[in-house]
């Protein structure tokens, strides 16, 4: 079982509806989760991190946590065209400064 | 606006070369890391330091080296180029995980070939 698990899409979605990204993580002791955009060709930027149970938003985006069946969701409001672009879920391994990152949701939202 | 920089877009190197990779942090950042990141495999860590001249490994360190002699500059070395390590190369900065991370600061990468 990998330690991250994302589903690699293409996920497509129309203008103005919301997309849903899921990521799953293997060990329970993990305590931080972040997710990242990547445009094709750059590099990630942070855009939501979470540690709580429960959910944060920040602008048109919404991170949701839930440890007890070890997963995280990134939920894109109102989506445009450029929200087009690779996310990344990272999640910290217990006990380490280490980050493992998932292989990345590729999220297509259609003019 | 606070950056990491490294120092090549683009890399073309023989097989056989020694290769060095500069990454260079204004954020007063105690953690820098190397990722490489191939299609399909996603990020994976070379190499990661947690303050001056220390250093650990990460989850693929085999045929790298690292440096880090400043608090700001973190080297990624390719001892021998070889290549199975074409790819693109990511240093990334973060503070100490206290409780409160705020997660990594990437560079803009490094697009390794090797011929």
């Amino acid at each position: 079982q990998k330690e991250v698990e994302q589903n690699s899409g293409p996920l497509s979605v129309p203008e103005g509806a919301i997309a849903s990204l899921n990521c799953t993580y293997s060990d329970r002791g993990s305590q931080s989760f972040f997710w990242y955009r990547q445009y094709s060709g750059k590099s990630p930027e942070l855009i939501m991190f979470i540690y709580s149970n429960g959910d944060k938003e920040d602008g048109r985006f919404t991170a949701q946590l839930n440890k007890a069946s070890q997963y995280v969701s990134l939920l894109i409001r109102d989506s445009q065209p450029s929200d087009s672009a690779t996310y990344l879920c990272a999640v910290n391994r217990p006990g380490t400064y280490k980050y493992i990152f998932g292989t990345g949701t590729r999220l297509k939202v259609l003019a | 606006d606070v950056k990491v920089t490294q120092s090549s877009r683009y890399l073309v190197k023989r097989t056989g070369e020694k290769v060095f990779l500069e990454c260079v942090q204004d954020m007063d950042h105690e953690n820098m890391f190397w990722y490489r990141q191939d299609p399909g495999l996603g990020l994976r860590l070379i190499y990661f330091s947690y303050d001056v001249k220390m250093k650990e490994k990460g989850d693929i360190p085999e045929g790298y080296s690292v440096s880090r002699e400043k608090k700001e500059r973190f080297s990624l070395i390719l001892e021998s180029a070889s290549t199975n390590q074409t790819s693109m190369y990511l240093c990334a900065s973060s503070l100490p995980d206290r409780g409160s991370n705020y997660g990594y600061t990437f560079g803009s990468g490094t697009r390794l070939t090797v011929v």
